[in-house]
């Protein structure tokens, strides 16, 4: 089966410095990885994803990197701000099913001023 | 609608109480997934539907847990005779086509 686990379970960063999360999985087969964003009391919110045919992909301020040699995911946030305090969940779609996600127990991201 | 809507957002059951949980998904989303997330952790998947059809429910913890969508739209997740383990929040997701998973709020069921 997959199984995905992160490698910090709290990350402190300075107001406007760079944020990486790191995020491993165990199936090589998997297809589709999402990362969310988790605030206290709210459901997982959506932030960027990628596919298994791809290494990097970009949003705003986010970069997603995905290594599958070594079955390994980031997500980088440049120039973090107080708001993007949360926990992070990466989220794994293995290939052959119907898209059910499997999410990591979670980064706890705290940002100080 | 616009998001995920689920009722109750809060719901404290005495033990061996049974609840009902309910997820509006956005309309038209054919995809509904059930999640539990204890605290501290990730969610853990429970049960899927695909439209009407209940097509994955390998992740219900018991028979106690029961979820149904008969038309295709709105859900219940269904907890008979609740125990304090079945403490956690429940969040539902629904989805279009396989991606753009949106999430609700979830319902934070307390058993005491």
């Amino acid at each position: 089966g997959e199984s995905v686990g992160l490698h910090l379970p709290t990350l402190s960063v300075q107001e406007g410095d760079n944020s990486i999360i790191n995020c491993a999985y165990s199936n090589s087969a998997s297809d589709y990885f999402i990362w969310y964003k988790q605030e206290s009391g709210k459901g997982p919110q959506f932030i960027i994803d990628i596919r298994s045919n791809m290494d990097k992909r970009q949003g705003q301020r986010v970069t997603v990197l995905l290594n599958k040699t070594v079955k390994h995911l980031s997500l980088q946030i440049a120039a973090t701000q107080p708001g993007d305090s949360a926990v992070y969940f990466c989220a794994v779609v293995p290939s052959g099913g119907y898209n059910k996600l499997i999410f990591g127990a979670g980064t706890r991201l705290a940002v100080h001023p | 609608g616009a998001g995920v809507s689920q009722s109750p957002r809060y719901k404290v059951a005495k033990r061996g109480q049974d609840v009902a949980l309910r997820c509006d998904p956005i309309s038209g989303h054919v995809s509904l997934f059930w999640y539990q997330q204890a605290l501290g952790q990730g969610p853990e998947f429970l049960t899927y539907f695909q439209n009407e059809a209940q097509l994955d429910k390998s992740g219900l913890p018991s028979d106690r847990f029961f979820a149904e969508r008969p038309e295709g739209s709105v859900s219940t997740l269904k907890i008979q005779r609740t125990q304090q383990e079945d403490s956690a929040v429940y969040l539902c997701a629904s989805s279009l086509a396989g991606t753009g998973y949106t999430f609700g709020s979830g319902t934070r069921l307390t058993v005491v």
